[in-house]
This record gives C-alpha cells, structure tokens and sequence, in this order.
C-alpha cells in the first residue's frame, strides 16, 4: 500500500521568511496529493492540493510543487505570518471513484514574529 | 459551509466497553470517514463509507467497525475498548464528484480509555 514520508516535523522561521515542507511517497500510481493545515485545537482543512497531470500549483503565498519521476512533492510558504503557525499534513491518493488518503505524520511550523 | 459534527469532543470510558462515536454531515455528501490522529503517527484511516450502508477497511480497521444507515450519518463502534485505542478521532465527509473535492473535517473526539 501507499506510504507517505513528511519532513521535518518541526520548523521554526521568522515572519516573512520562506517554509518548505517535502514529502515522499510510495505508490507510483498516487495521483491526488492534497496539504491539510490544522491550527491548535483545530480541525484539519485544505488549503491546496494538486493533481499528478500538473507540476505546480499556486494560490497568493503558497504553493505546491510536484515530481512524479522522484515521487516528491513539497509546500511552499512565502512571507509567512504569525497566522501560518499551525501542523501541516501532506496526504496522497490513488482516486479509483472515491478518495483514500494516505497522511504524512505532520509539520509543525512555527513563526516567530 | 459544510458542517461536520462529531456528537462529543470529549469521552472517558473504560476498557472493555462498548463505545460509539457518532458523525453527522449536513452536505448530502455520499463519501464518509473515520480516522485517528495520534501524535507523530498522523492521521490514519480506520473504515470508510462510500454510499448508505457500505463501508470499506481502511489501513487500521482492527477493533473497530462502523455502520452507515442514514446518508448524513456514520458511526464508528469500538466493540470492546482498550487503552491502546486512546486517541483523537476525527470524522470527514466528501462529495462524491471528483478527486479534488475535498474532505471536510469534524472538530474531533477525545477518546480516553481507562
């Protein structure tokens, strides 16, 4: 089965300095590879998620980038904010008609103002 | 907005009794989940459920089962608690339409068992 690896699990940076999060996974066949934030407290949301058709995708300060040959993907956050602070979790699919996740064990990013 | 609600945010109960952790979604939403979070192991599936009345194992089914009787509700059973199921457990629903449609989370239960 499918099996994800997410780095680092802790990452403190200052406000306005960039955050990168990298994740591996397993299954070549994964397409669907969304990223979850979950404040303390919180419930997970999404905040992007991209399909293996496309190699970035990008929304204001974050994005995704994705390479289907090193079966990596990674999160970009630019300018970060005290509000970004929070565990992100990195997920991959295979969609057959309805959507398994398979979750990275988490990052949690701290931004120091 | 989609609301998940998951019945309690927090449970103490005691090894060997039969729990139940109640799911609604107001969304119509055909795809149902049930997952644990446990620090530094993410989060990871127990069972899913697709339609009314069928579920599918998910990665950790072991302990558990679930049931799925009304579209807008999944019920996860653990049959004889034991402390090693102490965990967060958190309750997704989905549209069916599509792999981009994303997974709307409940705010999680605090399981405890003693």
């Amino acid at each position: 089965g499918e099996n994800v690896e997410q780095h680092p699990s802790t990452l403190s940076v200052q406000e306005g300095d960039s955050a990168v999060i990298k994740c591996t996974y397993s299954d070549s066949a994964s397409n669907y590879f969304p990223w979850y934030k979950q404040e303390l407290g919180k419930r997970p949301q999404l905040i992007i998620d991209i399909r293996s058709n496309v190699g970035e995708k990008k929304d204001q300060r974050i994005a995704v980038t994705l390479n289907k040959t090193a079966k990596h993907f990674s999160l970009h956050i630019t300018e970060t904010q005290p509000e970004d602070s929070a565990v992100y979790f990195c997920a991959a699919s295979l969609y057959t008609g309805f959507q398994k996740l398979v979750f990275g064990t988490g990052t949690r990013l701290l931004v120091s103002p | 907005d989609v609301k998940v609600t998951q019945s309690s945010r927090y449970l103490v109960k005691r090894t060997g009794e039969k729990v139940f952790l109640e799911c609604v979604q107001d969304m119509d939403h055909e795809n149902m989940f049930w997952y644990r979070q446990d620090p530094g192991l993410g989060l990871r599936l127990i069972y899913f459920s697709y339609d009314v009345k069928m579920k599918e194992k998910g990665d950790i089914p072991e302990g558990y089962s679930v049931s799925r009787e009304k579209k807008e509700r999944f019920s996860l059973i653990l049959e004889s608690a034991s402390t090693n199921q102490t965990s967060m457990y958190l309750c997704a629903s989905k549209f069916s339409g599509g792999s981009n449609q994303p997974q709307h989370f409940g705010d999680g239960t605090r399981l405890s068992i003693l």
